[in-house]
C-alpha cells in the first residue's frame, strides 16, 4: 500500500525558513516523479514544485528562488526547504506522487504570519 | 501563460447528469486529468489523460476533451459526489515545465 505522510509544517515569521518532509512507503521516491502542491485556506489548488526520477526539478514561477525541493532515496523521503516565507506561502502543502497524481498525502499546514 | 478555466459552480438533482467543463486555448491537444476534493481531504485523481479512469473510480465519472474544452461528466449522481473538481494539464515550453491546475468548480447535490 502506498502511503505518503507529510511533516515541518507550523507557524513562522515573515522571512523565515521551514523544511517540510514527506515520508514514503509502499513504494520508492527515486522511481517516480514527486510533487509539492499547495493550498491557501478557502482556496485552489497550485502546484509548488516536481522532482523528476533522474534528479531535474521545476518550480512554480511564485517559489522560484525561495524553495528547494529535494529527496533522500536512504530514507524514502522527500523534501521542501522554503526560505523567504511570504504571507501568501501560507497554505496546506501536501505531497503528491506521479503524473497525474495518483497517491497524495494528507497535507501539513503552514502558516507565515507575525 | 496558459490558463485553465472552470465554472465556479454546478449543481444537479440526484439522479441526474454533471457535467463539468475546463476551458483552455487547444485544450485538446493536451492531456487533462481531473481531480476530486472532498472538504478536509486530499484530492483523489477520478480521470486521466482525458477519459481514463483509475482503479477504484466508479464508471459513472467519464472524461472527454476536444477543441477547446475538456469534459468531466459524472453520471447519476449521489450525494457523495459533492465535492470540488479541478482539471489540470502538463504545460511545457523552452524554459518551463509545471503543471497547471483549473480554479475549481465546486459541484452540489440538492
Amino acid at each position: 500500500e502506498v502511503l505518503l505522510v507529510e511533516s515541518g509544517g507550523g507557524l513562522v515569521q515573515p522571512g523565515g525558513s521551514l523544511r517540510l518532509s514527506c515520508a514514503a512507503s509502499g513504494f520508492t521516491v527515486g522511481t517516480n516523479y514527486m510533487n509539492w502542491v499547495r493550498q491557501a485556506p478557502g482556496k485552489g489548488l497550485e502546484w509548488v514544485s516536481v522532482i523528476y526520477r533522474g534528479g531535474s526539478t521545476y518550480y512554480a514561477a511564485s517559489v522560484e528562488g525561495r524553495f528547494t525541493v529535494s529527496r533522500d532515496i536512504s530514507k524514502n523521503t522527500l523534501f521542501l526547504q522554503m526560505n523567504r516565507l511570504r504571507p501568501e506561502d501560507t497554505a496546506v502543502y501536501y505531497c503528491a506522487r506521479d503524473l497525474p497524481a495518483s497517491d497524495w498525502g494528507q497535507g501539513t499546514l503552514v502558516t507565515v504570519s507575525t | 501563460s496558459y490558463v485553465l478555466t472552470q465554472p465556479p459552480s454546478v449543481s444537479v438533482a440526484p439522479g441526474q447528469t454533471a457535467t463539468i467543463t475546463c476551458g483552455g486555448n487547444n485544450i485538446g491537444s493536451k492531456s487533462v486529468h481531473w481531480y476530486q476534493q472532498k472538504p478536509g481531504q486530499a484530492p483523489v485523481l477520478v480521470i486521466s489523460y482525458d477519459s481514463d479512469r483509475p482503479s477504484g473510480i466508479p464508471e459513472r465519472f467519464s472524461g472527454s476533451n476536444s477543441g477547446n474544452t475538456a469534459t468531466l461528466t459524472i453520471s447519476r449522481v449521489e450525494a457523495g459526489d459533492e465535492a470540488d473538481y479541478y482539471c489540470q494539464v502538463w504545460d511545457s515550453g523552452t524554459d518551463h515545465l509545471f503543471w497547471l491546475f483549473g480554479g475549481g468548480t465546486k459541484l452540489t447535490v440538492l
